[in-house]
């Protein structure tokens, strides 16, 4: 088990592009979050799924966000029309029914 | 709302010299205070879960402890590669739980 990995490291976009991150859980974990973390703050909640299923999203997942995980293992996460507010680390972390949370290493995100 | 606050914010410590990290929370019924370190650049890795007032783990040079209102994470005898950001988080019962609430970190560099 390699833990949770994370898709790509890095990634530079200008301004309104779309990006999208991977994240491949710890194979067992049935459950899946995204945090996103700026310099100098700790990181904050995004979305959780069970499974499948995305069972809640924070308000600051704009709608220009969007996330998923189809067939409950890896996920992607979207961003549309990219604005310089959202650089930022991407983290991702996984868990088996809410015990031990794992994270990945992160995508940063660095919008131009 | 849930709320995590560390101090300090910065700490400098001499080789040898020990010390103590603070961690207040404030949430709706705690499932969970954890304890991270993160090295620059990197996702961060997981130290302790406290669940109970009361409790205490170990793990080499540190030691977390919990009471009803903070924790602490005492450090003895640091030596220079504990040098990290070391983050506390909360998991409270607001909304069924599942997502944890991040402090935003106290860096901690440990010199010669």
């Amino acid at each position: 088990d390699t833990g949770v990995s994370q898709n790509p490291r890095h990634k530079i976009t200008k301004r309104g592009q779309n990006v999208t991150f991977r994240c491949d859980p710890i194979s067992e974990h049935n459950r899946l979050y995204w945090y996103r973390q700026t310099l100098g703050q700790g990181p904050e909640f995004l979305t959780y799924f069970q499974n499948e299923a995305q069972l809640e999203k924070s308000r600051l997942l704009s709608d220009r966000f969007s996330a998923e995980r189809p067939k409950g293992s890896f996920s992607t996460l979207e961003i549309q029309r990219t604005e310089q507010g959202d650089s930022a680390m991407y983290l991702c972390a996984s868990s088996l029914d809410g015990y031990g949370y794992t994270f990945g290493s992160g995508t940063r995100l660095t919008v131009v | 709302e849930d709320q995590v606050t560390q101090s300090p914010e910065a700490l400098r410590l001499q080789e040898g010299e020990s010390s103590s990290l603070n961690c207040s929370y404030t949430v709706s019924g705690l499932r969970g205070l954890f304890w991270y370190r993160q090295d620059p650049g990197k996702g961060p890795e997981f130290l302790f879960t406290l669940y109970s007032a009361g409790e205490e783990k170990e793990k080499e040079r540190l030691k977390a402890t919990l009471t009803k209102k903070e924790s602490f994470l005492h450090i003895t005898a640091p030596k220079p590669e504990d040098s990290a950001t070391y983050l506390c988080a909360a998991e409270g019962l607001t909304g069924g739980g599942n997502k944890l609430t991040f402090g935003t970190g106290t860096q901690l560099k440990v010199e010669l």
